[in-house]
This record gives structure tokens, C-alpha cells and sequence, in this order.
């Protein structure tokens, strides 16, 4: 896990709060993933980024979820008003090019009470 | 990105050599197959990668069969710190995405 930052750690909300979770890649990185990863199960792509533009969304529900990479500043992950099935850890990655070795952060675990 | 199997689960004993395979019978000319592991709650680390030629680092060796249609990663001494979920993945050049299956759930034992 070569640099990728990710918080905060461990996050609580409660039902219908804004959940905003951040992810500084490796430096002059400029391709970011986010997964999402429920309790014993694999990891699900999620939306694929690369500076200030979104390449794949495919695997993002279609609402209260969004994401960006700014030209300045960390990726975002949003998701508003979230629901108890939105509890999950949700993990980052970069990588400076599109078919090369990704780095992951140590992720968010978000908990919705 | 093309469909990977693997087991779902794997036993080794310490310090003995681990053969995970996967086959990938729909890959394309152009996919590379990486691995990632996942150690108990952390974020998954890079392990290998190839595209034809067998490779190898300092974490494992990857055998990629002539037809490419399997690949078996190559821990070559097991360590209890190896125990991890190992995901086999396949990346096209002109695919964007990086799609996780469910892995292989190594045990090592002492």
C-alpha cells in the first residue's frame, strides 16, 4: 500500500446523513478506482476515475452516490441521505497508468446507524 | 474484462510451496493477468502481473500456460503472514475497469 491515503478510517452516520469519503492517490498518480467491499464478500468495482474525469461509473447505483478526482485535491466519494445497506469498507486505488500495478489504501468503514 | 476462476479455498502447510491456479479460457490477445491479495482487514497489495511470458519478483512467480488460457501463482515457501484472499484478475489495454471475482481464500498452517 505504496502512499494511497485514504479517511477517514472508520466512519458513523446516521440513516439520511451525508457519508464524504476521501482518497489522496500516490503522487502523480492520475488514475483513482473506488470498490466496495460488504463483510465476507468480494470486492465490487465501483467507478473508475482520471483527473477531473469520470471514465466508468458502471458499477455505481444511480442515485444518492457520486464521485470526483478535482484537478487539485483528493478523489470523493459521496453518498447522501445513506441507508444501513450502505455499510460497507470502501477501498481506493491508483495507478499511473490504466494496465499497471494499482496501489490500495487501507479503505473506509463506514457504518450507518 | 474477460471471467476468471479460481477455488474458492486453498489449505498449505508452512513453509512448503502454494500453487494457486486460475483459468481464464475467454481471454484476448491483449489481457494482462494480475494477482492481488487481501491479508485479514486490509486494502488488497499488487502481487504479479504478466501478459505470455512466465514471470517472477520477490513475492511470487507467475507460470502462464502456452495457451493462455491458465495461470498459476507461485508462492515458492508459504508463511502464516501469506494467508489472504489471492484475486486473478484479467486487464485489457483498452479496458478502463479492474473487476475482482471472489478469489481464493488461502489457509497456511503451522
Amino acid at each position: 500500500n505504496a502512499g494511497v491515503m485514504q479517511n477517514p478510517r472508520h466512519l458513523v452516520r446516521r440513516r439520511g446523513q451525508e457519508a464524504r469519503l476521501r482518497c489522496s492517490p500516490v503522487k502523480g498518480h492520475s488514475h483513482v478506482y473506488w470498490y466496495r467491499q460488504l463483510p465476507e464478500e468480494g470486492l465490487k468495482f465501483m467507478v473508475y476515475l482520471q483527473k477531473e474525469n469520470i471514465i466508468d461509473e458502471s458499477g455505481m447505483p444511480k442515485e444518492r452516490f457520486s464521485a470526483e478526482f478535482p484537478k487539485e485535491g483528493p478523489s470523493i466519494l459521496r453518498i447522501q441521505q445513506v441507508v444501513r445497506g450502505d455499510s460497507a469498507a470502501y477501498f481506493c486505488a491508483s495507478s499511473p497508468e490504466r494496465n499497471t500495478e494499482a496501489f490500495f489504501g487501507q479503505g473506509t468503514r463506514l457504518t450507518v446507524v | 474484462d474477460a471471467k476468471t476462476t479460481q477455488p474458492n479455498s486453498m489449505e498449505s502447510n508452512e513453509e512448503e510451496p502454494v500453487h494457486l491456479p486460475c483459468n481464464h479460457s475467454t481471454i484476448s490477445g491483449t489481457d494482462y493477468i494480475h494477482w492481488y491479495r487481501q491479508l485479514p482487514s486490509q486494502g488488497p497489495e499488487y502481487v504479479i502481473h504478466g501478459l505470455t511470458s512466465n514471470v517472477n519478483n520477490r513475492m511470487a512467480s507467475l507460470a502462464i500456460a502456452e495457451d493462455r488460457k491458465s495461470s498459476t501463482l507461485i508462492l515458492h515457501r508459504a508463511t502464516l503472514r501469506d494467508a489472504a484472499v489471492y484475486y486473478c484478475i484479467l486487464r485489457a489495454n483498452n479496458n478502463n475497469d479492474m473487476r475482482f471475482g471472489a478469489g481464493t481464500r488461502l489457509t497456511v498452517k503451522p
